[in-house]
C-alpha cells in the first residue's frame, strides 16, 4: 500500500541542524511531488516547502528561506528535510505529505517530533 | 503569507449538519480551485477530506462536502457522528507558488 515512513524523534540544541527523512513506498516515487508541513505543539499546520523528486527542484516558504534544505534520493525513494540554525520555535512535529497532482496532500507520513532545547 | 481565517470552534449534535468557513484573499482561496480540507484527530497525522474545493478522495464519506464563494471556502459535514469530532484545517495554493493553511477549527460533537 502507499505509505510514507519518517525517521524517529530528535532532540537538538539551539543553533544545531536536524535532518528528517521520509521513505516512500507503494507508488512511483518520481511521479509525485512531496511537501513538508510542520505543527508546533497545540498549534496549526504550517507549510514549509515542496520538492519535485524528478529533478530535485524545490520551493520553500519565505519564512524559512535560507534555513531549510530539501533533497531526495531516487535510489531509495526517500526525501529529506534539513533545518538549520534551530531555535526553540522550531519545536514541532514535522510531516512529509505527498502531492496528489492536484496541489493537495493526499498521503501523510506519521510525523517526526523535533524538540529544540538547551 | 497570512494564514487563512477559520472559526476556532464549532459544535453540533449527532445527526445535525455543521459548516466550517475558511476565508482568504483573491491571491489564494478566491483565485484558485486548489482548496483542500483536512481532518486531524489528536496525536494523528492529518487526513485529506476534500480537494479542489469539492472533490472527495476515495473512501471519504459523502457526508463531507465542500464549496467556495469568492474568497471564502466552506466544509459541510452532514449527519454528524461522534467520530467526526476532530480538528479541521483548510489549505489553499497561492499566487506566490506556496501553500497556506487555516488556523484550524475544533469540532465538538455534543
Amino acid at each position: 500500500q502507499v505509505q510514507l515512513v519518517q525517521s524517529g524523534a530528535e532532540v537538538k540544541k539551539p543553533g544545531a541542524s536536524v535532518k528528517v527523512s521520509c521513505k516512500a513506498s507503494g507508488y512511483t516515487f518520481t511521479s509525485y511531488k512531496m511537501h513538508w508541513v510542520r505543527q508546533a505543539p497545540g498549534q496549526g499546520l504550517e507549510w514549509m516547502g515542496l520538492i519535485n523528486p524528478t529533478g530535485g527542484n524545490t520551493r520553500n516558504a519565505q519564512k524559512l528561506q535560507g534555513r531549510v534544505t530539501m533533497t531526495r534520493d531516487t535510489s531509495t525513494s526517500t526525501v529529506y528535510m534539513e533545518l538549520s540554525s534551530l531555535r526553540s520555535e522550531d519545536t514541532a512535529v514535522y510531516y512529509c505529505a505527498r502531492d496528489n497532482q492536484e496541489w493537495s496532500f493526499d498521503i501523510w507520513g506519521q510525523g517526526t517530533m523535533v524538540t529544540v532545547s538547551s | 503569507q497570512s494564514a487563512l481565517t477559520q472559526p476556532a470552534s464549532v459544535s453540533g449534535s449527532p445527526g445535525q449538519s455543521i459548516t466550517i468557513s475558511c476565508t482568504g484573499t483573491s491571491s489564494d482561496v478566491g483565485g484558485y480551485k486548489y482548496v483542500s480540507w483536512f481532518q486531524q484527530h489528536p496525536g494523528k497525522a492529518p487526513k485529506l477530506m476534500i480537494y479542489d474545493v469539492n472533490n472527495r478522495p476515495s473512501g471519504v464519506s459523502n457526508r463531507f462536502s465542500g464549496s467556495k464563494s469568492g474568497n471564502t471556502a466552506s466544509l459541510t459535514i452532514s449527519g454528524l457522528q461522534a467520530e467526526d469530532e476532530a480538528d479541521y484545517y483548510c489549505s489553499s495554493y497561492t499566487s506566490s507558488i506556496t501553500w497556506v493553511f487555516g488556523g484550524g477549527t475544533k469540532l465538538t460533537v455534543l
